[in-house]
């Protein structure tokens, strides 16, 4: 079973307008850690938002903040006033604790392409 | 910034060719990663290091290996390429053992094998 899972293929945004990225996820540990990955087109991955499971509010961090509904366990990435330099791949990814199991590591969703239109 | 280098940027070879992807980091952290990415699609953990002589294969099987002999270096072989390694691979690592600690990665190396 998909462990992350992003809905949206791909998204064509309206610059300036807000955008949410979706993103849910599939655990059985109560520690776990959650975050959003920027991949523009020259292939870099850039850290963008934390948000663990524990936190009582949603991480924001300037123009990126996370919806984080844990009932739901949904972890939906929110840019506000787009750019055009926000057009790239964008993946969720999750970092269970020890009761998790499996690999150490990151896992990834299939990601979300973004474009930003002007 | 991320101080996480991988070389080369891009590497075409013949079917057949021993490769090793390089990847430094000067961070001094421990934990070390390598990611098969195909374009446009999820990053997939192939292998990853606790520190010095410690490897570990990740969650997708690879013919790759790795070593960690030093706690910087972390490169990957490929002893014998073939098309299907096409791919982009990405190093990571991390400092600390929380699971807050995000992965700095670096900027990959696009790997075609014809």
């Amino acid at each position: 079973a998909q462990k992350i899972t992003q809905t949206q293929p791909g998204m064509f945004v309206q610059e300036k307008e807000a955008v949410t990225l979706d993103c849910t996820y599939d655990t059985s540990d109560p520690s776990y850690g959650l975050f959003w990955y920027k991949q523009p087109s020259s292939g870099e991955m850039i850290f963008l938002i934390y948000q663990g499971s524990y936190d009582q509010q949603n991480a924001t961090e300037g123009r990126y903040s996370l919806n984080f509904q844990k009932a739901r366990k949904s972890a939906n990435l929110v840019i506000s006033a787009s750019q055009l330099g926000d057009s790239a791949m964008y993946f969720c990814a999750m970092r269970e604790g020890p009761a998790g199991g499996g690999a150490d590591g990151l896992t990834f969703g299939k990601g979300t392409h973004l474009i930003i239109q002007p | 910034e991320a101080d996480i280098y991988q070389t080369p940027r891009y590497l075409v070879i013949g079917t057949g060719k021993k490769i090793t992807l390089e990847c430094s980091q000067t961070m001094g952290h421990d934990k070390m990663y390598w990611y098969q990415q195909d374009p446009g699609m999820e990053l997939h953990l192939i292998h990853y290091s606790y520190g010095v002589n410690s490897t570990e294969k990740g969650d997708l099987s690879s013919e790759s290996t790795v070593s960690r002999i030093r706690t910087e270096h972390f490169p990957l072989t490929l002893e014998s390429a073939r098309p299907s390694h096409t791919s982009q691979y990405l190093c990571a690592s991390r400092g600390g053992q929380a699971t807050n600690e995000k992965l700095f990665f670096g900027s990959g190396t696009q790997l075609s094998v014809l």
